[in-house]
């Protein structure tokens, strides 16, 4: 099974700052990758599929780059709203596997 | 915009069994797949199944496999999940969720919509 590994595993930032949480896959996987936001209590909601493609209605300050093994999610300027819990997910082959998540924090 | 809404969850002995539903509306269900994920308590998520649009294609997580069986009903716009041989770390919040597209071997695989989820508890 392909292993993702997410890091930090948590960070604390403020309202205004550019976050970026990577997720390196244990063997290549194009780019088929996807970031997802989950908020306490509440169902993920997908942000960006295909590594870089935006999901309809998610902002724009959220963007994904990277392909094979290596990938990032980054928030150009972190909202109020944005603080979360953040996952990886490949879906190059089964099992689909997530990566341990990202928990993003007030400063 | 897509609804689904999920059932049948509950408080289980291990070694019984469960089937949870999940209703679909506001999208044409047979034009996509569908997945079962799960969450343990403070945990991270896992895949657990996936069927294309015509159940011509399931997938399994390892972990289930042999024990759980995914289906659907596309004349009833619903997903289902039978659970059998539950154990305690089959506890989980239970979430299904629509793929992007109709297959799930090839394509986008990535899920766009997510219902509540349903909460399977077992213990004895």
């Amino acid at each position: 099974a392909v292993q993702l590994t997410q890091s930090p595993s948590s960070l604390s930032a403020s309202v205004g700052d550019r976050v970026t949480i990577t997720c390196r896959a244990s063997q290549g996987i194009r780019s088929d990758l996807g970031w997802y936001q989950q908020k306490p209590g509440k169902a993920p909601k997908l942000l960006v599929y295909a590594a870089s493609t935006l999901q309809s209605g998610v902002p724009s300050r959220f963007s994904g780059s990277g392909s094979v093994t290596d990938f990032s999610l980054t928030i150009s300027s972190l909202q109020p709203e944005d603080f979360a819990t953040y996952y990886c997910l490949q879906t190059y082959s089964y099992p689909l596997t997530f990566g341990g998540g990202t928990k993003v924090e007030i400063k | 915009e897509a609804q689904l809404v999920e059932s049948g969850g509950g408080l289980v002995q291990p070694g019984r069994s469960l089937r949870l539903s999940c209703a679909a509306s506001g999208f044409t269900f047979d034009d996509y797949a569908m997945h079962w994920v799960r969450q343990a308590p403070g945990k991270g998520l896992e895949w657990v199944s996936g069927i294309n649009w015509n159940s011509g294609s399931i997938e399994y997580a390892d972990a289930v496999k042999g024990r759980f069986t995914i289906s659907r009903d596309n004349t009833k716009n619903s997903l289902y999940l039978q659970m059998n041989s539950l154990r305690p770390e089959d506890a989980a919040l239970y979430y299904c969720a629509k793929a992007l597209s109709y297959n799930i071997l090839t394509g986008l695989i990535f899920f766009d919509h997510w219902g509540q989820g349903t909460l399977v508890a077992v213990s004895s």
